[in-house]
Protein backbone atom coordinates (compact mmCIF):
# COMPACT_ATOMS: atom_id res chain seq x y z
CA UNK A 1 0.00 0.00 0.00
CA UNK A 2 1.54 3.74 -1.02
CA UNK A 3 1.98 5.71 2.26
CA UNK A 4 2.71 9.87 1.86
CA UNK A 5 4.57 11.66 5.09
CA UNK A 6 4.87 14.94 5.34
CA UNK A 7 7.44 16.75 8.10
CA UNK A 8 6.85 18.66 10.11
CA UNK A 9 3.33 18.73 11.38
CA UNK A 10 3.77 22.16 12.50
CA UNK A 11 6.30 24.80 12.45
CA UNK A 12 6.43 28.14 14.02
CA UNK A 13 8.95 30.74 12.44
CA UNK A 14 10.50 33.70 12.77
CA UNK A 15 10.28 36.09 9.82
CA UNK A 16 13.24 36.17 7.59
CA UNK A 17 13.97 32.81 8.57
CA UNK A 18 14.63 29.94 6.64
CA UNK A 19 12.04 26.88 5.57
CA UNK A 20 12.36 23.79 4.52
CA UNK A 21 9.00 21.40 4.71
CA UNK A 22 9.39 17.00 3.33
CA UNK A 23 6.97 15.20 1.75
CA UNK A 24 7.95 11.23 1.21
CA UNK A 25 5.54 8.58 -0.99
CA UNK A 26 6.27 4.86 -0.27
CA UNK A 27 5.16 2.19 -2.19
CA UNK A 28 4.51 3.73 -5.51
CA UNK A 29 7.20 4.07 -8.22
CA UNK A 30 7.50 7.17 -10.46
CA UNK A 31 3.78 9.31 -8.86
CA UNK A 32 3.05 12.89 -10.18
CA UNK A 33 4.16 15.09 -6.85
CA UNK A 34 2.19 18.27 -5.98
CA UNK A 35 2.45 20.99 -3.24
CA UNK A 36 -0.57 22.93 -2.23
CA UNK A 37 -0.94 25.89 -0.09
CA UNK A 38 -3.79 26.97 1.92
CA UNK A 39 -3.64 30.58 3.41
CA UNK A 40 -5.91 31.29 6.96
CA UNK A 41 -9.61 31.60 5.65
CA UNK A 42 -8.57 30.80 1.65
CA UNK A 43 -8.43 27.75 -0.70
CA UNK A 44 -5.91 25.26 -1.50
CA UNK A 45 -4.06 26.66 -4.46
CA UNK A 46 -1.08 24.51 -6.54
CA UNK A 47 2.25 25.57 -5.82
CA UNK A 48 4.73 22.87 -7.53
CA UNK A 49 4.63 19.61 -9.51
CA UNK A 50 6.72 17.23 -10.39
CA UNK A 51 6.72 14.48 -12.80
CA UNK A 52 9.91 13.42 -12.63
CA UNK A 53 13.27 13.29 -10.34
CA UNK A 54 15.20 16.91 -10.66
CA UNK A 55 12.11 18.12 -12.51
CA UNK A 56 10.10 21.02 -11.01
CA UNK A 57 7.26 23.15 -12.50
CA UNK A 58 6.09 26.35 -10.52
CA UNK A 59 2.29 27.45 -10.43
CA UNK A 60 2.11 30.31 -8.33
CA UNK A 61 4.91 32.36 -7.46
CA UNK A 62 4.90 32.85 -3.58
CA UNK A 63 8.89 32.92 -3.12
CA UNK A 64 8.78 29.41 -2.43
CA UNK A 65 11.30 26.72 -4.53
CA UNK A 66 10.78 23.24 -4.84
CA UNK A 67 13.04 20.26 -5.38
CA UNK A 68 12.76 16.49 -6.23
CA UNK A 69 16.00 15.37 -5.25
CA UNK A 70 14.50 11.70 -4.82
CA UNK A 71 11.95 9.89 -7.20
CA UNK A 72 10.11 9.66 -4.05
CA UNK A 73 10.65 12.80 -2.16
CA UNK A 74 9.65 16.51 -2.66
CA UNK A 75 10.85 19.04 -0.58
CA UNK A 76 9.55 22.47 -0.36
CA UNK A 77 11.64 25.37 0.88
CA UNK A 78 12.61 29.23 1.21
CA UNK A 79 15.98 30.99 2.80
CA UNK A 80 13.46 33.75 3.45
CA UNK A 81 10.10 33.46 5.24
CA UNK A 82 7.53 36.69 4.81
CA UNK A 83 4.64 36.80 7.28
CA UNK A 84 2.32 35.84 4.19
CA UNK A 85 4.17 31.88 3.95
CA UNK A 86 1.41 31.14 6.89
CA UNK A 87 -0.53 28.57 6.13
CA UNK A 88 -1.56 24.92 5.23
CA UNK A 89 0.99 22.66 3.66
CA UNK A 90 -0.27 20.18 1.86
CA UNK A 91 2.02 17.09 -0.35
CA UNK A 92 -0.29 15.34 -2.98
CA UNK A 93 0.67 12.49 -5.65
CA UNK A 94 -1.35 10.97 -7.95
CA UNK A 95 -0.65 8.19 -10.06
CA UNK A 96 1.37 8.35 -13.33
CA UNK A 97 -0.87 7.45 -16.22
CA UNK A 98 -3.82 8.14 -14.26
CA UNK A 99 -5.83 10.74 -17.10
CA UNK A 100 -7.95 11.84 -13.95
CA UNK A 101 -5.53 12.76 -11.72
CA UNK A 102 -7.11 12.00 -8.91
CA UNK A 103 -4.74 13.11 -5.75
CA UNK A 104 -3.62 11.21 -2.79
CA UNK A 105 -2.89 14.14 0.20
CA UNK A 106 -0.54 13.93 2.72
CA UNK A 107 -1.62 14.74 6.45
CA UNK A 108 0.26 18.36 6.01
CA UNK A 109 2.14 21.26 7.97
CA UNK A 110 0.88 24.60 9.81
CA UNK A 111 3.37 26.59 9.82
CA UNK A 112 2.91 30.04 11.63
CA UNK A 113 5.30 32.61 10.45
CA UNK A 114 5.69 35.61 13.01
CA UNK B 1 -8.97 31.40 -16.03
CA UNK B 2 -11.12 28.57 -13.67
CA UNK B 3 -12.93 29.17 -10.64
CA UNK B 4 -14.98 27.09 -8.21
CA UNK B 5 -17.31 28.64 -5.96
CA UNK B 6 -18.78 27.58 -2.93
CA UNK B 7 -21.20 29.44 -1.43
CA UNK B 8 -21.59 28.20 1.98
CA UNK B 9 -18.48 28.59 3.87
CA UNK B 10 -20.42 27.04 7.22
CA UNK B 11 -23.44 24.57 7.05
CA UNK B 12 -25.40 23.24 10.28
CA UNK B 13 -27.51 20.47 10.10
CA UNK B 14 -29.70 18.07 12.88
CA UNK B 15 -28.39 14.56 12.61
CA UNK B 16 -30.81 12.80 10.23
CA UNK B 17 -31.70 15.46 8.10
CA UNK B 18 -30.45 15.59 4.23
CA UNK B 19 -27.65 17.50 3.49
CA UNK B 20 -26.88 19.67 0.18
CA UNK B 21 -23.63 21.35 -0.44
CA UNK B 22 -23.13 23.71 -3.49
CA UNK B 23 -20.86 23.75 -6.39
CA UNK B 24 -20.71 25.81 -9.16
CA UNK B 25 -17.77 26.05 -11.66
CA UNK B 26 -16.24 28.13 -14.51
CA UNK B 27 -14.05 26.96 -17.01
CA UNK B 28 -13.32 27.41 -21.00
CA UNK B 29 -13.06 23.80 -21.16
CA UNK B 30 -15.74 21.76 -22.64
CA UNK B 31 -14.16 18.55 -20.67
CA UNK B 32 -14.46 19.47 -17.22
CA UNK B 33 -13.90 16.72 -14.76
CA UNK B 34 -15.34 17.68 -11.05
CA UNK B 35 -14.35 16.00 -7.67
CA UNK B 36 -15.50 16.40 -4.03
CA UNK B 37 -12.82 15.52 -1.65
CA UNK B 38 -13.87 15.51 1.97
CA UNK B 39 -10.99 16.55 5.27
CA UNK B 40 -11.74 15.44 8.17
CA UNK B 41 -10.29 16.86 11.47
CA UNK B 42 -6.70 15.56 11.51
CA UNK B 43 -6.57 13.06 8.80
CA UNK B 44 -5.69 13.85 5.08
CA UNK B 45 -8.06 15.18 2.70
CA UNK B 46 -9.17 12.44 0.49
CA UNK B 47 -10.98 12.15 -2.89
CA UNK B 48 -14.69 11.42 -2.31
CA UNK B 49 -16.41 11.90 -5.21
CA UNK B 50 -15.67 12.32 -8.84
CA UNK B 51 -17.50 12.55 -12.18
CA UNK B 52 -16.97 14.06 -15.96
CA UNK B 53 -19.53 12.59 -17.26
CA UNK B 54 -23.09 15.09 -17.72
CA UNK B 55 -26.13 14.50 -16.21
CA UNK B 56 -24.71 11.03 -14.89
CA UNK B 57 -25.18 10.49 -10.65
CA UNK B 58 -21.76 9.25 -9.13
CA UNK B 59 -22.04 7.83 -5.47
CA UNK B 60 -19.67 6.80 -2.68
CA UNK B 61 -20.47 6.30 1.12
CA UNK B 62 -23.58 7.38 0.87
CA UNK B 63 -22.95 10.67 -0.79
CA UNK B 64 -24.32 11.40 -4.10
CA UNK B 65 -23.56 14.25 -6.75
CA UNK B 66 -24.57 14.86 -10.52
CA UNK B 67 -22.63 16.72 -12.72
CA UNK B 68 -24.89 19.16 -14.87
CA UNK B 69 -22.38 21.15 -17.77
CA UNK B 70 -25.63 23.16 -18.62
CA UNK B 71 -25.72 24.61 -15.47
CA UNK B 72 -21.97 24.39 -14.14
CA UNK B 73 -23.13 22.81 -11.15
CA UNK B 74 -21.66 19.30 -8.96
CA UNK B 75 -23.97 19.73 -5.55
CA UNK B 76 -22.84 16.59 -3.05
CA UNK B 77 -25.47 15.02 -1.48
CA UNK B 78 -26.89 13.37 1.12
CA UNK B 79 -30.03 12.08 2.30
CA UNK B 80 -29.30 11.73 5.70
CA UNK B 81 -27.34 13.45 7.58
CA UNK B 82 -24.47 11.28 10.16
CA UNK B 83 -22.59 12.98 12.76
CA UNK B 84 -19.59 11.09 11.69
CA UNK B 85 -19.98 13.74 8.12
CA UNK B 86 -19.11 16.59 10.16
CA UNK B 87 -16.16 17.49 7.98
CA UNK B 88 -14.45 20.51 5.67
CA UNK B 89 -15.51 18.81 2.06
CA UNK B 90 -14.09 20.80 -0.77
CA UNK B 91 -15.19 20.97 -4.79
CA UNK B 92 -12.42 21.11 -7.38
CA UNK B 93 -12.15 21.39 -11.15
CA UNK B 94 -9.25 19.35 -13.31
CA UNK B 95 -8.86 22.31 -15.84
CA UNK B 96 -6.75 20.25 -18.61
CA UNK B 97 -5.45 16.77 -18.90
CA UNK B 98 -1.69 15.29 -18.29
CA UNK B 99 0.35 14.99 -15.44
CA UNK B 100 0.48 18.50 -14.69
CA UNK B 101 -3.09 19.48 -14.90
CA UNK B 102 -4.13 21.66 -12.09
CA UNK B 103 -6.86 21.15 -9.80
CA UNK B 104 -8.68 24.76 -8.85
CA UNK B 105 -10.34 24.21 -5.72
CA UNK B 106 -13.18 26.25 -4.01
CA UNK B 107 -12.79 27.45 -0.58
CA UNK B 108 -14.32 25.03 1.12
CA UNK B 109 -17.75 24.19 3.13
CA UNK B 110 -17.64 23.28 6.65
CA UNK B 111 -20.37 20.56 7.39
CA UNK B 112 -21.07 20.46 11.28
CA UNK B 113 -23.81 17.86 12.19
CA UNK B 114 -24.88 17.66 15.30
CA UNK B 115 -26.98 15.37 17.51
Amino acid sequence: AQTIHQWPVAEIKAVGSPLSLGCTIKGKSSPNLYWYWQATGGTLQQLFYSITVGQVESVVQLNLSASRPKDDQFILSTEKLLLSHSGFYLCAWSPLGDSQNTLYFGAGTRLSVL
Amino acid sequence: GDSVTQKEGLVTLTEGLPVMLNCTYQTIYSNAFLFWYVHYLNESPRLLLKSSTDNKRTEHQGFHATLHKSSSSFHLQKSSAQLSDSALYYCALRNSGGSNAKLTFGKGTKLSVKS
